[in-house]
């Protein structure tokens, strides 16, 4: 069983709409949690921690459930420039642990 | 302004070629980790230091090595025994303590001739 399982999508939403996706990971000892995001052949960038209470940061909520073992990313009136794919991350002992990514596309 | 470099952005091996890919940072951190990114696949751990002068391997390291003389550069070499090196590896940064954030360079292509 992979560490991180991410939905590849695509998700493929029209500008101004609300686009959710969730990731699901394996260890229940598992630390810390990420969203990065990593635009088309370019390194990933940290967008943003999760934390257990949930959290937002502008537009994105980011949720975790413990219990359950998974993440979930919510991405409101979306933009044109939020279109990338987005990476749920997992900090074990002493490493992180990536998912493959869920990709969004934001059309006009 | 500080960072991460890799360097070259495209490498090119032929069979039974080492070569050796750059990373350098400026970001005074003390631990430096190396990826491997396949499509449809998450980022694979190759390597990480946590230290100069220590390094440990990852999930996937056969094939790989490794060094850390300095505190700025961790370079990678992908031996002749790595099967199937055509891949986008990346380099990351973190603080002392732990991998919480961690801070990538801008990756180097392999392509195998």
């Amino acid at each position: 069983r992979k560490e991180v399982e991410q939905d590849p999508g695509p998700f493929n939403v029209p500008e101004g709409a609300t686009v959710a996706f969730n990731c699901t990971y394996s260890n229940s000892a598992s630390q810390s949690f990420f969203w990065y995001r990593q635009d088309c052949r370019k390194e990933p960038k940290l967008l943003m921690s999760v934390y257990s209470s949930g959290n937002e940061d502008g537009r994105f909520t980011a949720q975790l459930n413990r219990a359950s073992q998974y993440i979930s990313l919510l991405i409101r009136d979306s933009k044109l420039s939020d279109s990338a794919t987005y990476l749920c991350v997992v900090r074990g002992d002493y490493k992180l642990s990536f998912g493959a990514g869920t990709t969004v596309t934001v059309r006009a | 302004d500080g960072g991460i470099t890799q360097s070259p952005k495209y490498l090119f091996r032929k069979e039974g070629q080492n070569v050796t890919l750059s990373c350098e940072q400026n970001l005074n951190h003390d631990a430096m980790y190396w990826y491997r990114q396949d499509p449809g696949q998450g980022l694979r751990l190759i390597y990480y230091s946590q230290i100069v002068n220590d390094f440990q391997k990852g999930d996937i390291a056969e094939g790989y090595s490794v060094s850390r003389e300095k505190k700025e550069s961790f370079p990678l070499t992908v031996t002749s025994a790595q099967k199937n090196p055509t891949a986008f590896y990346l380099c990351a940064s973190s603080i002392p303590g732990g991998p919480e954030t961690q801070y990538f360079g801008p990756g180097t292509r392999l392509l195998v001739l």
